[in-house]
């Protein structure tokens, strides 16, 4: 199974702050990576795909980059809603596996 | 618009088997690939395994021995059994499409299930 190395694992941030999020794959997978925000209570929600890619209806604060086996997600202007947990996701091969999350959390 | 409903038994017995049900709407059942994800508390996502309208399907080898999912097509409706249960199958359990044949992102999910097992 190819591993997902998420970090940091909880993040203190600001309304308004600019934040990134690394996710790290313990082989190559290309460009076949996405992004998730779950919040308490909600459905699980798709932000990136294919690395970059902004799904549509995403506010386009949220980005993506990397490729390869180094990914980054970054949220800039941070808004209240934005205080959740992200997850990476490889869909290189099966079994398609989840980085560990990483809780964003109000300084 | 897809809709996503999903439902089955909360609390179960250690040995006992989790069976749980997604029913989806609002878009062809037979384009996409379906999935089971689930989170332990506090812990991360684990997929389960997935199914097409043909029946095939790829599981989680960690879960393989344990796990059935099935699909009822002209439902639009698939279904999780997981047996022997153990407190360690305690998690929020998870219906998901795939965006794309194949290994692939998830979207829409579903709400999610709790399930827990305890004695």
């Amino acid at each position: 199974d190819i591993q997902m190395t998420q970090s940091p694992s909880t993040l203190s941030a600001s309304v308004g702050d600019r934040v990134t999020i690394t996710c790290r794959a313990s082989q190559y997978i290309s460009n076949w990576l996405a992004w998730y925000q779950l919040q308490p209570g909600k459905a699980p929600k798709l932000l990136i795909y294919k690395a970059s890619s902004l799904e549509s209806g995403v506010p386009a604060r949220f980005s993506g980059s990397g490729s390869g086996t180094e990914f980054t997600l970054a949220i800039s202007s941070l808004q209240p809603d934005d205080f959740a947990t992200y997850y990476c996701q490889q869909y290189n091969s099966y079994p398609p596996t989840f980085g560990r999350g990483t809780t964003l959390e109000i300084k | 618009q897809v809709q996503v409903q999903q439902w089955g038994a909360g609390l179960l017995r250690p040995s006992e088997t989790l069976s749980l049900t997604c029913a989806f709407s609002g878009e062809s059942f037979t384009d996409h690939y379906w999935s089971w994800i689930r989170q332990p508390p506090g812990k991360g996502l684990e997929w389960i395994g997935d199914i097409i309208h043909s029946g095939t399907t790829n599981y989680n080898p960690s879960l393989k021995s344990r796990v059935t999912i099935s699909v009822d097509t002209p439902k639009n409706q698939f279904s999780l059994k997981l047996t022997s249960v153990t407190a360690a199958d305690t998690a929020i359990y998870y219906c998901a499409r795939h965006t794309t044949y194949g290994v692939a992102p998830f979207d829409p999910w579903g709400q999610g299930t709790l399930v827990t097992v305890s004695s």
